[in-house]
């Protein structure tokens, strides 16, 4: 049965590093990727970036100067920075394994999601 | 505001079929698969729909989805109180190189 689970520093101040971790449990970490994503209290979904085993990644543009998402396949880890944070980045932040079928792709599992604050 | 567009809200009784529009560009939805994730109230997101109209195993066939041109649609027969949630579609976007979502629908069971 796969699983994410996920954590990391809820309560940040302006200007700091989120820092957070998904490991995956009972599955392969080879032939998928692996996203993070975000959603502001009360509103949508942002897609934030991707990598593969390999580590190559993938980043939204609107974030891409303060994301970083890096992996560790010797522990089945893939982990999130984004540096400077301001109050707009408060969000409940989601890994997801995304899985491809043919020509496409989808988000099959999630992390339980972190709430991160950014407050001074 | 997001890329894909939805309502933000919908509703039906017991027993009703709904539907949930999800509009796009020619970059994402017309040039790629759309899937839909059902919210339930303080969760992660599940995957509902994927590859336009197909069902993971496990999701009940009163869930479907179809998609035409740059639009698509989710559609919710017999609905029930349990699927009262918020419901999000997705589509991988071509000048984004990434995933974009609609801005969600808050189903409500009358």
């Amino acid at each position: 049965q796969v699983q994410l689970q996920q954590w990391g520093a809820g309560l940040l101040k302006p200007s700091e590093t989120l820092s957070l971790t998904c490991a995956l449990y009972g599955g392969s970490f080879s032939g998928y990727d692996w996203s993070w994503i975000r959603q502001p209290p009360g509103k949508g979904l942002e897609w934030i970036g991707k990598i593969n085993h390999s580590g190559s990644t993938n980043y939204n543009p609107s974030l891409k100067s303060r994301v970083t998402i890096s992996v560790d396949t010797s522990r089945n880890q893939f982990s999130l920075n984004l540096n400077s944070v301001t109050a707009a980045d408060t969000a409940v932040y989601y890994c997801a394994r995304q899985n491809y079928f043919s020509s496409t792709s989808c988000f099959d599992y999630w992390g339980q999601g972190t709430l991160v604050t950014v407050s001074s | 505001q997001s890329v894909l567009t939805q309502p933000p809200s919908a509703s039906g009784t017991p027993g009703q079929r709904v539907t949930i529009s999800c509009s796009g560009s020619s970059s994402n939805i017309g040039s790629n698969t759309v899937n839909w994730y059902q919210q339930l109230p303080g969760t992660a997101p599940k995957l509902l729909i994927y590859s336009n109209n197909q069902r993971p195993s496990g999701v009940p066939d009163r869930f479907s989805g179809s998609k035409s041109g740059t639009s698509a649609s989710l559609a919710i027969s017999g609905l029930q109180s349990e699927d009262e949630a918020d419901y999000y579609c997705a589509a991988g976007d071509d000048s984004l190189k990434g995933v974009v979502f609609g801005g969600g629908t808050k189903l409500t069971v009358l």
